[in-house]
């Protein structure tokens, strides 16, 4: 059963518009998260995280939304760019509980942003 | 950043022979890696956990003795699939991650994935 799930395989926005890509987890003791973002042939690359204790992180045009009492967090790109079309992966981290770190990931959003 | 690499990036192997994938930091000590597996349209999914120095630690359904891990030094760990079958056809990605204190929360950084094809 898919504990991590991002429900849109695919989105497409416009250059300059925002970019809203949505995923829900169903674990509770999930408590950090991060999202990833992919191209083809290549490994993720980390792009932005989030404590459970935070709602919020922003870094530069990415922004992490975690809304804990609905277990669903959001990644928003504004202005998307052209270079932003990959796969958004989101994964989460069962800290609590003696985890090692591992990461469970979403199926993927991919993104693409049209000129 | 930190850079991951894997080799091979593609291997296509005949039914039966055994297969070994490489992940090596290059510019820092990985004290945990990972390796994970991507179907297609599937998410990533790991299959064990590794620290150097210890036996790797396998998720639920994946078998030790087919998926062979060694983490023989700080900056590398090798994944051996044995007697390799169609159905091990896959994507294989590993990360490392950085941190000396190894708190979970560390980054983890992927390698750029090998691609399995077994005929």
């Amino acid at each position: 059963d898919q504990q991590v799930k991002q429900n849109s395989p695919s989105l497409s926005v416009q250059e300059g518009r925002i970019s809203i890509l949505n995923c829900d987890y169903t674990n509770s003791m999930f408590d950090y998260f991060l999202w990833y973002k992919k191209y083809p042939a290549e490994g993720p690359t980390f792009l932005i995280s989030i404590s459970s204790i935070k709602d919020k992180n922003e870094d530069g045009r990415f922004t992490v939304f975690l809304n804990k009492s609905a277990k669903h967090l959001s990644l928003h790109i504004v202005p998307s760019q052209p270079g932003d079309s990959a796969v958004y992966f989101c994964a989460a981290i069962p800290v609590l509980g003696g985890s090692q770190g591992n990461l469970i990931f979403g199926k993927g959003t991919k993104l693409s942003v049209k000129p | 950043g930190a850079v991951v690499s894997q080799h091979p990036s593609r291997v296509i192997c005949k039914s039966g022979t055994s297969v070994k994938i490489e992940c090596r930091s290059l510019d820092f000590q990985a004290t945990t890696m990972f390796w994970y597996r991507q179907f297609p349209k599937q998410s990533l999914m790991l299959m064990a956990t590794s620290n150097e120095g210890s036996k790797a630690t396998y998720e639920q359904g994946v078998e030790k003795d087919k998926f062979l891990i060694n983490h023989a030094s700080l900056t590398l760990s090798t994944l051996t699939v044995t007697s390799a079958h169609p159905e091990d056809s896959s994507f294989y990605i590993c990360s490392a991650r950085a941190g000396l204190e190894r708190s979970p929360t560390d980054t983890q950084y992927f390698g750029p994935g090998t691609r399995l094809t077994v005929l």
